[in-house]
């Protein structure tokens, strides 16, 4: 079985500071892990993924993730958010070889000027 | 755009109505999906379709009716619906269901705003 928890529905943040969205996972195997963005009335677009092979993660639009083995964690983080980067996040994990993705609830960012 | 288009993008319906989604992929993908975002709820997974055959059926009532007639080309047809059933229907296609690296990542469509009334 496989679970997906991102520990905060809401984040803000001033525009140029850090951004953290947290997600812990569970899985039975090894798993993917991937994080989706959503922009109001758009669909969700692809940011990263993780499939075992190097732990930190790069993605688009200068966001990374980390995938911690230890610590059930696929957190992902950007140095210094954007004002474009306001935004629903969804943190996703697969077990690897499986049709089956299970989405966290969502992380909503709020990006200040 | 994101190579998934779905029509239409507002969707207004009385109960008794009969409509259609439609979902068009132009990525050579051969798996296609349909999801429901309902507002507070992570997103649920309805139907799965690999090469045109219906994989997965996520328990989804029977006023859903999926159709996939080619690899390009998904809907989803909707009868008698319910108000709870208002929500944004999101289509999403992969090149493959399970295996390989590129299995599980989604494009997904900018999604269906359906209203039942």
């Amino acid at each position: 079985a496989q679970s997906v928890t991102q520990l905060d529905s809401h984040v803000s943040v001033s525009e140029g500071t850090p951004v953290l969205l947290r997600c812990n996972y569970s899985s039975s195997y090894s798993p993917s892990l991937f994080w989706y963005v959503q922009h109001p009335n758009k669909g969700l677009q692809l940011l990263l993924k993780y499939t075992s092979a190097a732990t930190l993660v790069k993605g688009i639009n200068g966001f990374e993730a980390e995938f911690k083995k230890s610590e059930t964690s696929f957190h992902l983080t950007k140095p210094s958010a954007h004002m474009s980067d306001a935004a629903e996040y969804f943190c996703v994990v697969s077990d690897r070889g499986s049709n089956k993705l299970t989405f966290g609830g969502g992380t909503r960012v709020l990006v200040k000027p | 755009e994101t190579g998934v288009t779905q029509t239409p993008r507002h969707l207004v319906m009385g109960m008794t109505n009969k409509k259609s989604l439609k979902c068009e992929q132009h990525l050579g993908h051969n798996a296609m999906y349909w999801y429901k975002q309902s507002a507070k709820k992570p997103l649920e997974l309805m139907f799965v379709y690999s090469l045109e055959e219906r994989v997965e059926n996520n328990s989804v009532p029977s006023r859903f009716s999926p159709e996939c007639p080619n690899s390009s080309h998904l809907f989803l047809h909707l009868h008698t619906l319910q108000p709870e059933d208002s929500a944004l229907y999101l289509c999403a296609s992969s090149q493959a269901v399970a295996g390989g690296p590129q299995a599980n990542v989604l494009t997904f469509g900018a999604g269906s705003r359906l209203t039942v009334l």
